[in-house]
């Protein structure tokens, strides 16, 4: 079955290390994204990319960083720069973007607790 | 640039409809989405609507858009238990590379 899967599905970090967070999918979709989910404040778009070897940081990228080796592949590291990063994480990914019809696709998401 | 709005809360009595509504603040959008989220999960598509319809059915699910007003409506027909999610209105920005999600809506449904 083709799908996005992400792991861990829980992870607890403590104060002043950084984590990496996995996000693979075998759609052969060309973009993927990463959001970050608050409660109350919907999903805010951390990184994403169109392409491998290339990646554009969206609103809230701070504390954050990327990589898109393959095309599979778009793990996200959390910072110890990030001052709050307990959070529910989601990745995606999309076939096409554009003005046309783009729905992306979601994996199971990360729920990140820093101690 | 874009925004999107929700309003957080929604109960209603099983059996009865849900109307959930959002408001966007940039017109250029062809298609407009509803995702649903379950505790603990990520988002699944629900329905979409293409911006050059007025209403999109499909079984349960009823899809209101006013272009002029850019508000949309997602009404959930004899709501069920298994309805109870957060649902998300998402419109894609400008050059359609991105979504810009509403903070969700969370429906609650009544015994």
């Amino acid at each position: 079955d083709g799908g996005i899967t992400q792991s861990p599905k829980y992870l607890f970090r403590k104060e002043g290390q950084n984590v990496t967070l996995s996000c693979e999918q075998n759609l052969n979709h060309d973009a993927m994204y990463w959001y970050r989910q608050d409660p109350g404040q919907g999903l805010r778009l951390i990184y994403y990319s169109q392409i491998v070897n290339d990646f554009q940081k969206g609103d809230i990228a701070e504390g954050y960083s990327v990589s898109r080796e393959k095309k599979e592949s778009f793990p996200l590291t959390v910072t110890s720069a990030q001052k709050n990063p307990t959070a529910f994480y989601l990745c995606a990914s999309t076939s096409r973007t554009g003005t046309g019809y783009n729905e992306q696709f979601f994996g199971p998401g990360t729920r990140l607790t820093v101690l | 640039g874009e925004d999107v709005e929700q309003s957080l809360f929604l109960s209603v009595r099983e059996g009865d409809s849900s109307v959930i509504n959002c408001t966007y603040t940039d017109s250029s959008s062809t298609y407009l989405y509803w995702y649903k989220q379950e505790p603990g999960a990520g988002l699944q598509l629900l329905t979409y609507i293409f911006s050059n319809m007025d209403m999109k059915q499909d079984q349960r699910l009823t899809v209101l858009l006013n272009k002029k007003d850019k508000h949309l409506s997602l009404r959930i027909a004899d709501t069920q238990t298994g309805d109870s999610a957060i649902y998300f209105c998402a419109v894609p920005d400008n050059y359609g590379q991105n979504f810009v999600f509403g903070p969700g809506t969370r429906l609650s449904v009544l015994p």
